[in-house]
């Protein structure tokens, strides 16, 4: 069974200022891990996505994650906020064995202030 | 622009109602993926097309049916509306049905059940 953590609701910074979103998982495969943008009123955007290649994985927009399986982490990072990045983001876990159902996190909302 | 278009953009029913949803996935996908996003359940993925054939079934309730037709064009039907089936409803489409598939999502369907 696979699961996923998002371990805060609400992330808040100062434009300028580093980004951390937390996601923890739980699989009993292989995952696939995405990080997934969602700006008000919009369907959901992809930013980066890990399938088992570099555990460092950049995505779009200055975005990068870092999977650590020891820690079963999948946290999202950027050095420098921008306004444009005010969003909600949402961890997803896919996992190889059983049938393809991808489970997602509840999202963090990124407040960034100026 | 994902290149995914869900028609209506909004929908405002009452209960006991049926509705259609309709979804057209970007040139060239054979999957398509329905999911309900809701304040109370987050987001939730329903079922999974891939070239007209079902390939997983998540938390779909059994008055909610879907189907892929020959030009990849997708439906969502939702019957004996309920004040809890108000949600935004999305579709997504990929070119593969892998686990590592990159899901492009379109602008949703939000539907208000009165």
């Amino acid at each position: 069974a696979q699961s996923v953590t998002q371990l805060d609701s609400h992330v808040s910074v100062s434009e300028g200022t580093p980004v951390l979103l937390r996601c923890n998982y739980s699989s009993s495969y292989s995952p696939s891990l995405f990080w997934y943008v969602q700006h008000p009123n919009k369907g959901l955007q992809l930013l980066l996505k890990y399938t088992s290649a570099a555990t460092l994985v950049k995505g779009i927009n200055g975005f990068e994650a870092e999977f650590k399986k020891s820690e079963t982490s999948f946290h999202l990072t950027k050095p420098s906020a921008h306004m444009s990045d005010a969003a909600e983001y949402f961890c997803v876990v896919s996992e190889s064995g059983g049938s393809y159902i991808p489970t997602f996190g509840r999202g963090t909302s990124l407040i960034v202030h100026p | 622009d994902s290149g995914v278009t869900q028609t209506p953009k909004h929908l405002i029913t009452a209960t006991g109602q049926r509705v259609t949803l309709r979804c057209s996935p970007r040139s060239g996908d054979l999957s398509v993926y329905w999911y309900q996003q809701s304040l109370d359940q987050g987001l939730q993925f329903l079922i999974h097309y891939y070239n007209g054939e079902e390939r997983a079934k998540g938390n779909i309730l059994e008055r909610f049916s879907a189907q892929q037709f020959p030009d990849l064009h997708s439906e969502l039907n939702l019957s004996s509306l309920e004040l809890g089936d108000s949600a935004l409803y999305f579709c997504a489409s990929s070119s593969t049905s892998g686990i590592a598939a990159t899901q492009y999502f379109g602008p949703g369907t939000r539907l208000l059940v009165l």
